[in-house]
């Protein structure tokens, strides 16, 4: 079993939907969860980072993360084209051998369509 | 623009070569990844340095090897090449006081085993 599951998609919406994404983890160490944007095999860019459990807003974009679950989702409000993009969810744990070691899921290749 | 600066952007070599892949942190991080991204694997950990010192190894294979420099840059060594390498190889920094939030992906290094 991974360590951070991600349904790869694809997730295809129209333009204004609300969008969710989601992962799922298995090692109750991680304290750092974030989001990445990846586009057409760029750099990840950072849009969310959350420590520990909670809710984080950042204008159309709400990040969640319940760790009595193990689960973190990603909403997206009024989406735009220009949100069609792999997102990518991320997690670490604060210090060891694995600090600053980010685990990944596999991503979720998102269109949104005018 | 992330600030961290990988060379060179893209590169096509044989099976059995050896290449050397770049990186150029953000102003003042001390901390570099390096991370591999294939289409079946996705985003994997390869390896972590800290100031010139190996902080954690990931699923770096024997045939691969890293070193970060006293000016802080890092380069990845790929040696003796195999169909299965081609892939985007990332780099990224993080600050002192890491936080999930500080660190920065540069664009990545497109690798091409034929």
């Amino acid at each position: 079993q991974k360590e951070v599951e991600q349904d790869p998609g694809p997730l295809s919406v129209p333009e204004g939907a609300i969008v969710s994404l989601n992962c799922t983890y298995s090692n109750s160490a991680f304290q750092y969860f974030m989001w990445y944007r990846q586009y057409s095999r760029k750099g990840p860019e950072l849009l969310m980072y959350t420590y520990s459990s909670g809710n984080k807003e950042d204008g159309r974009f709400t990040a969640q993360v319940d760790k009595s679950s193990k689960y973190i989702s990603l909403f997206i409000r009024d989406s735009q084209p220009s949100d069609s993009a792999t997102y990518l969810c991320a997690m670490s744990a604060p210090r060891g051998s694995t600090l600053g070691r980010l685990y990944f899921g596999r991503g979720t290749q998102l269109t949104v369509w005018p | 623009d992330s600030g961290v600066t990988q060379t060179p952007k893209h590169l096509i070599t044989a099976t059995g070569q050896r290449v050397t892949l770049r990186c150029s942190p953000r102003s003042g991080d001390l901390s570099v990844y390096w991370y591999q991204q294939s289409l079946d694997q996705g985003l994997q950990f390869l390896i972590q340095y800290y100031n010139g010192e190996e902080r954690a190894k990931g699923n770096i294979l024997e045939r691969f090897s890293a070193q970060q420099f006293p000016d802080l840059h890092s380069e990845l060594n790929l040696s003796s090449l195999e169909l299965g390498d081609s892939a985007l190889y990332f780099c990224a920094s993080s600050g002192r006081g890491f936080g999930g939030n500080t660190i920065y992906f540069g664009e990545g290094s497109w690798l091409t085993v034929v």
